[in-house]
């Protein structure tokens, strides 16, 4: 069965330098997730889509957007790139159900290194 | 803003030992999941509770809710190798929201 496609799988990048990430939802999942971890930490939500408009906002930073297209694949562009934003990015999507009541796939998640 | 504990942090047990894990949620939850991310690997679904109370048992493991909808626990019974990972709970705070949030984990090692 298809999942979740998160590319790159690694992205190194310096300082002040930007990153695109995409991810490739699973066909006819109708939300995704952006979650960063870091170190040996819990997966933070960042932004989360819904039919390809913006749906809930957490801890992403101003220097951080994100979008999702009408081919439901989702970007999340990260500017000004500072040596903390090192971490693995997930992107999750959720089938098309109630969704509050639907788990979370993720993809493989894209480690970015920032130098 | 919504906040999502667990305990213990790192759990270190012998093989056929139990194992379990506390989810403490701020607020009061719409609905918990449970996740395992092995090392090196991303989260991945396990199980979602409801109901308030509500208990779910999948072979070894066992999932509650809480009464009160704001904490729940993931029992494991006769740990296995296999079971090596960190557990996550993650809740969201009214149905059809899309913010998910992941507790702080359990690291599980089991000793051979």
């Amino acid at each position: 069965a298809a999942g979740v496609i998160q590319s790159p799988r690694h992205l190194i990048k310096e300082k002040r330098e930007t990153a695109t990430l995409k991810c490739y939802p699973i066909p006819r999942h109708d939300t995704v997730y952006w979650y960063q971890q870091g170190p040996g930490q819990d997966p933070q939500f960042l932004i989360s889509f819904y039919e390809k408009m913006q749906s809930d906002k957490g801890s992403i930073p101003d220097r951080f957007s994100a979008q999702q297209f009408s081919d439901y694949h989702s970007e999340l562009n990260m500017s000004s790139l500072e040596l903390g934003d090192s971490a693995l990015y997930f992107c999750a999507s959720s089938p098309l159900r109630d969704r509050g009541l639907t788990e979370a796939f993720f993809g493989q998640g894209t480690r970015l290194t920032v130098v | 803003g919504q906040q999502v504990m667990q305990i213990p942090q790192y759990q270190h047990v012998q093989e056929g030992e139990d194992f379990t894990t506390y989810c403490n949620s701020s607020t009061t939850l719409s609905n918990i999941q449970w996740y395992k991310q092995r090392p090196g690997g991303h989260p991945v679904f396990l199980i979602q509770l409801v109901k308030s109370g509500e208990v779910k048992k999948q072979k070894r493991l066992t999932f509650q809710f809480g009464e009160a909808k704001k904490n729940s626990s993931l029992h494991i019974t006769a740990t296995q190798t296999t079971d090596v990972g960190t557990y996550f709970c993650a809740g969201r705070e009214w149905t059809g929201a899309n913010n998910l949030f992941f507790g702080t984990g359990t690291r599980l090692t089991v000793i051979p």
